[in-house]
Parts: structure tokens; C-alpha cells; sequence
């Protein structure tokens, strides 16, 4: 089975300073990751996704993600938050293993807030 | 490319009545597609996977004769929300999955639907 967990209902930061979004996860397998964002009755946009290769991977809009492997992490950060950042983002698994089919297993989600 | 419409993005109707949701791939075919509920201020729950010309692979707990699915071709499937009561008042999202040869997945803008 894989798992998410993404242990901070909500993050704070002010607009200008550094965040991090944290995520963890469990497959039994190699894992794809993945983070979305989401605004307000909207659907999932893509951020980034972590497949192979490089352990620090960069995505849409500023934002990155270190892939840890003894942490079993995928934290999601940005060096310098804005206040259109604040949005409700979500961390994702699937296990590479074909068997596991292609199912996605989500986080809970975090709360984003940029403050000016 | 890989772009997914859904429709409606919002839609209110009375208890007892049906209301179905459309899941359109625009630029790709999709033989799979993912049905997701997300109450406020929570994770997506997968509700279903929709395999093209076969039966949806319900998820436990997810009645199969209150949210029919069906997925009769490449480019479409449907969740039908059968006499909607107002615990069905929720967010609902698809997603195709990725094609052959990629990792990506595709989500749509999502519905919001409520039972008055």
C-alpha cells in the first residue's frame, strides 16, 4: 500500500521569506511524487514531479522539491513566497511497480498562507 | 496538449433528482480516468477508477449504484450522482491518467455540486 503524509494543516509565512511545504510518503517500491496546487473550487495544477534522476527537482512558478530517499520526503519549498502563492497544495504518490497499477495517492493537504 | 475539460464547474439541484458530471480528455485519449471527491478542507478521495469499455473499479465504501460511471469512450467518461441527497453536496474532481511512455497526470477544474 502507499501513503501520504503531509503533517502541517497549515503553513505561515510572511511574503518575501523562504517556505516549506512538508511531505513524506510510504510505497513499497520506488516512488513517482508529485505536488499540485489548488486554488478555491478549483481543480489540481500541476507543480512538479519527481520520476528519477536529480534528487532536487524545480517546477512551475518558482518552486522545487528535494527527493529524499532515507527520509522517504518530498518537501516542497520556494525561496521567496508572494502572497499569490497562498493556496491549498497537495502531495502525491505512485508506486513505480507496475503492479500497483497507476493509482495516485494524495496527502491531506496544506494551507498555504503568504502574509504581506 | 493533454488537457481535460469537465463540466459542469458548478451545479445546484433539488434531493431525489440525478445530475451528471462530464469528463472530457480535449487533446489525448484517455483509456483511464480517475473520479475524486473532496469534502472542505480536505484530500481527495478517490471515489473510482473508469477503464474504457469496461466497469468502474469502485473504491470501499463508494456505492456503485449511487454514482454510476461510465466510460464509453477514449475521450469520455461520466459520474452520475443518482437521487442526490444533500451529504452528496461536494466537490468533484477527474483525472486521466497518464498516456503511454508518460508519468503525468491530468486533472479538470473540478464541480461543485450541491443538493438543496
Amino acid at each position: 500500500a502507499q501513503s501520504v503524509a503531509q503533517p502541517e494543516d497549515q503553513v505561515n509565512v510572511a511574503e518575501g521569506n523562504p517556505l516549506t511545504v512538508k511531505c513524506t510518503y510510504s510505497v513499497s517500491g520506488n516512488p513517482y511524487l508529485f505536488w499540485y496546487v489548488q486554488y478555491p473550487n478549483r481543480g489540481l495544477q500541476f507543480l512538479l514531479k519527481y520520476i528519477t534522476g536529480d534528487n532536487l527537482v524545480k517546477g512551475s512558478y518558482g518552486f522545487e522539491a528535494e527527493f529524499n530517499k532515507s527520509q522517504t520526503s518530498f518537501h516542497l519549498k520556494k525561496p521567496s513566497a508572494l502572497v499569490s502563492d497562498s493556496a491549498l497544495y497537495f502531495c502525491a504518490v505512485r508506486d513505480m511497480n507496475n503492479n500497483a497499477g497507476n493509482m495516485l495517492t494524495f496527502g491531506g493537504g496544506t494551507r498555504l498562507m503568504v502574509k504581506p | 496538449g493533454a488537457v481535460v475539460s469537465q463540466h459542469p464547474s458548478r451545479v445546484i439541484c433539488k434531493s431525489g433528482t440525478s445530475v451528471k458530471i462530464e469528463c472530457r480528455s480535449l487533446d489525448f485519449q484517455a483509456t483511464t480516468m480517475f473520479w475524486y471527491r473532496q469534502f472542505p478542507k480536505q484530500s481527495l478521495m478517490l471515489m473510482a477508477t473508469s477503464n474504457e469499455g469496461s466497469k468502474a473499479t469502485y473504491e470501499q465504501g463508494v456505492e456503485k449504484d449511487k454514482f454510476l460511471i461510465n466510460h464509453a469512450s477514449l475521450t469520455l467518461s461520466t459520474l452520475t450522482v443518482t437521487s442526490a441527497h444533500p451529504e452528496d453536496s461536494s466537490f468533484y474532481i477527474c483525472s486521466a491518467a497518464p498516456r503511454q511512455g508518460r508519468i503525468g497526470y491530468t486533472f479538470g477544474s473540478g464541480t461543485r455540486l450541491t443538493v438543496v
